[in-house]
């Protein structure tokens, strides 16, 4: 399995809503990633995880939540999101580190925030 | 933050001609570049990779370049089909483990 699966692939919400976006990949991967890519624009990083652990936040608002239940799993917790976060959010995956051999990107999570 | 910069933004091109895509990158820290291919509806692809101590590497019909004096990247299609109309990015890797700085994008459009 050399994938990064994501889910939902579309997603609406409104500003009062608390919901969650999934990515899991079976690469044995031990560096999992958020990126936003709004349109047009290139990916932004949110958060790296590193064995489970928070590594790099870049400075996101808390209303993005990141977890990483296990090696296999990411999730982005989102609550009172605006819609200026209306975006495309990217999981990636990387061996330890993304310096060895770049990341692996899921499809991606299409987020419409009303 | 890094800067990562493309030349142009849009790039078209007749079905059968070579392709380049130029990026220039501001860090001259950085040691690792990838070139990744990002299609309407989809997640961006690797496409080819360099380090900072070659200055040419060929993969399947993809050349990448890359001249430090100056720091700049390119990336040249041979043959460009129908396939290859996508927005590339160009990222550097500049010495942090896990963080790569992505570039603006070039769209490619290629014309049948």
């Amino acid at each position: 399995d050399t994938e990064v699966t994501q889910t939902p692939k579309h997603l609406v919400m409104g500003m009062t809503n608390k919901k969650s976006l999934k990515c899991e990949q079976h690469m044995g991967h031990r560096a999992m990633y958020w990126y936003k890519q709004k349109a047009k624009k290139p990916p932004e990083l949110m958060f790296v995880y590193s064995y489970e652990k928070l590594s790099i936040n870049e400075s996101v608002p808390s209303r993005f939540s990141p977890e990483c239940p296990n090696s296999s799993l990411l999730n982005l917790h989102l609550h009172a999101l605006q819609p200026e976060d209306s975006a495309l959010y990217l999981c990636a995956s990387s061996q330890e580190g993304a310096g060895l051999s770049g990341y692996t990107f899921g499809s991606g999570t299409r987020l419409t925030v009303v | 933050g890094e800067s990562v910069g493309l030349h142009l933004p849009t790039l078209s091109v007749q079905e059968g001609d070579n392709s380049i895509i130029n990026c220039a990158y501001s860090n001259s820290a950085s040691d690792y570049f990838i070139w990744y291919k990002q299609e309407s509806g989809k997640g961006p692809q690797f496409i080819i990779d360099i380090r900072s101590n070659m200055d040419k590497r060929q993969g399947q019909r993809v050349t990448v370049l890359l001249n430090k004096t100056v720091k700049h990247l390119s990336l040249q299609i041979a043959a460009t089909q129908p396939g290859d109309s996508a927005v590339y990015f160009c990222a550097e890797n500049p010495n942090n483990f896990n963080k790569f700085y992505f570039g603006s994008g070039t769209k490619l459009n290629v014309k049948p």
